[in-house]
């Protein structure tokens, strides 16, 4: 079956550090993947876009990995602040000429001063 | 702001009962979608309109209904209405949805969401 996955479990670090989210996927081919940050109660809020012939996006603190073999995407947020706290989502775009977005359940990061 | 608004953006209503929920996307923005996030489910795809007509479907249930106006806002419209279809409502919108030569891969801006709750 077709699957999404990423950490269930709230990901607690310390301020500064590095936070490191998986996006695992099975049995999609997706043309690119999105990441959204989303806070409690909110709209998704748009982060980055790496296409599938893409093996890394930065933007500024924040860096994705896209690998196709291991049907894998990282989220990477440098020098993390406690306002980087939030839920991410990430987001398969599959190919078809649509726009649609298959979302991952998120996962919640938590970072602590 | 992301520039897409929704309204209302709290409905409380009973079992059975119908109810619109209305989205204007961001100025320019030919697209819309409708997304469903309940806790159990994740956000999940419903529907997608591109300058009136529906592109794709996703998840949408029978009693669930929506279109784009003229003025591409759009209506989203639930209907005989149960316990588990409370949950946020989220409206998105984009410049485009459809591609041509290939993907437009673009972002999507969501808006504040309603939040439905039937009793």
């Amino acid at each position: 079956s077709q699957k999404i996955e990423q950490n269930s479990e709230a990901l607690n670090i310390q301020e500064g550090k590095t936070a490191t989210l998986t996006c695992n996927y099975t049995n999609y081919s997706p043309a690119y993947l999105q990441w959204y940050r989303q806070d409690p109660g909110r709209g998704p809020v748009f982060l980055l876009l790496i296409r599938e012939n893409e093996k890394e996006k930065r933007k500024e603190r924040l860096k994705v990995t896209f690998d196709t073999t291991l049907k894998q995407s990282l989220f990477h947020i440098t020098a993390s602040q406690p306002a980087d706290s939030a839920t991410y989502l990430c987001a398969l775009v599959l190919s078809g000429g649509y726009n649609k977005l298959i979302f991952g359940a998120g996962t919640r990061l938590a970072v602590h001063p | 702001d992301s520039g897409v608004t929704q309204t209302p953006k709290h409905l409380i209503t009973a079992t059975g009962q119908r109810v619109t929920l209305r989205c204007s996307p961001r100025s320019g923005d030919l697209s819309v979608y409708w997304y469903q996030q309940s806790l159990d489910q994740g956000l999940q795809f419903l529907i997608q309109y591109y300058n009136g007509e529906e592109r794709a479907k996703g998840n949408i249930l029978e009693r669930f209904s929506a279109q784009q106006f003229p003025d591409l806002h759009s209506e989203l419209n639930l209907s005989s209405l149960e316990l588990g279809d409370s949950a946020l409502y989220f409206c998105a919108s984009s410049v485009e949805g459809i591609g041509l030569a290939g993907l437009r891969d673009n972002e999507q801006f969501f808006g504040p969401g309603t939040r439905l709750t039937v009793l």
